[in-house]
């Protein structure tokens, strides 16, 4: 079945840290470029980051630019997130998501909750 | 940065009526344009690329439209399983740096 499974989410204090992870099956993953979205309580959809298929390009929304850092192991089938410096703002459901050659995004996973509070 | 703008936030249909859910851009996205639904409790799904192209196992009910700055799903007939949120979102920038409109929640009337 071609799926993607996050984990990793759960309760931080603002300045914190945390490590999200996304474990891809059913497609190839090491040709797909793959990326974080993600959604706040209530809010709409806000893309975080992408990186290529072979780790060569990455790419930061402003929101996310010195705070966190998206990788990814292929030969695990697997993308992750780590995110520093967390603030209350950046409470969401983290998707992890696989575009289509930079396009549209075509297979999402079902999210995991990030919650930024003391 | 393109700003997507939806209208209206909330639109009311009864079930076997059309919707019809708008999208514009802050500047020309040519077809660079895709939509999701996403139902509650649930990760968005994509329903159209292209502006117009129907992803794989999507009903003919939805259509897509337009290009440039102007943008509009059409859902004829609504069923039970279509009142969810719509979001629109363009992929028009390089390097990426996607947008998404605030999203349209369709409801039963």
């Amino acid at each position: 079945e071609v799926q993607l499974v996050e984990s990793g989410g759960g309760l931080v204090k603002p300045g914190g840290s945390l490590r999200v992870s996304c474990a891809a099956s059913g497609f190839t993953f090491s040709n797909s470029s793959m990326n974080w979205v993600r959604q706040a309580p209530g809010k709409g959809l806000e893309w975080v980051s992408c990186i290529s298929s072979s780790s060569s390009y990455i790419w930061y929304a402003d929101s996310a630019k010195g705070r966190f850092t998206i990788s990814r192991d292929n030969a695990k089938k697997s993308l992750y997130l780590q995110m520093n410096s967390l603030r209350a703002e950046d409470t969401a459901v983290y998707y992890c998501v696989r575009d289509y050659t930079y396009w549209y995004f075509d297979l999402w996973g079902r999210g995991t909750l990030v919650t930024v509070s003391s | 940065e393109i700003v997507m703008t939806q209208s209206p936030a909330t639109l009311s249909v009864s079930p076997g009526e059309r919707a019809t859910l708008s999208c514009r851009a802050s500047q020309s996205v040519s077809s660079n344009l895709a939509w999701y639904q996403q139902k509650p409790g649930q990760a968005p799904r994509l329903l159209i690329y292209g502006a117009s192209t129907r992803a794989t196992g999507i009903t003919a009910r939805f259509s897509g439209s337009g290009s440039g700055t102007e943008f509009t799903l059409t859902i004829s007939s609504l069923q039970s399983e279509d009142f969810a949120v719509y979001y629109c979102q363009q992929y028009k920038n390089w390097p990426p740096n996607y947008t998404f409109g605030q999203g349209t929640k369709l409801e039963i009337k």
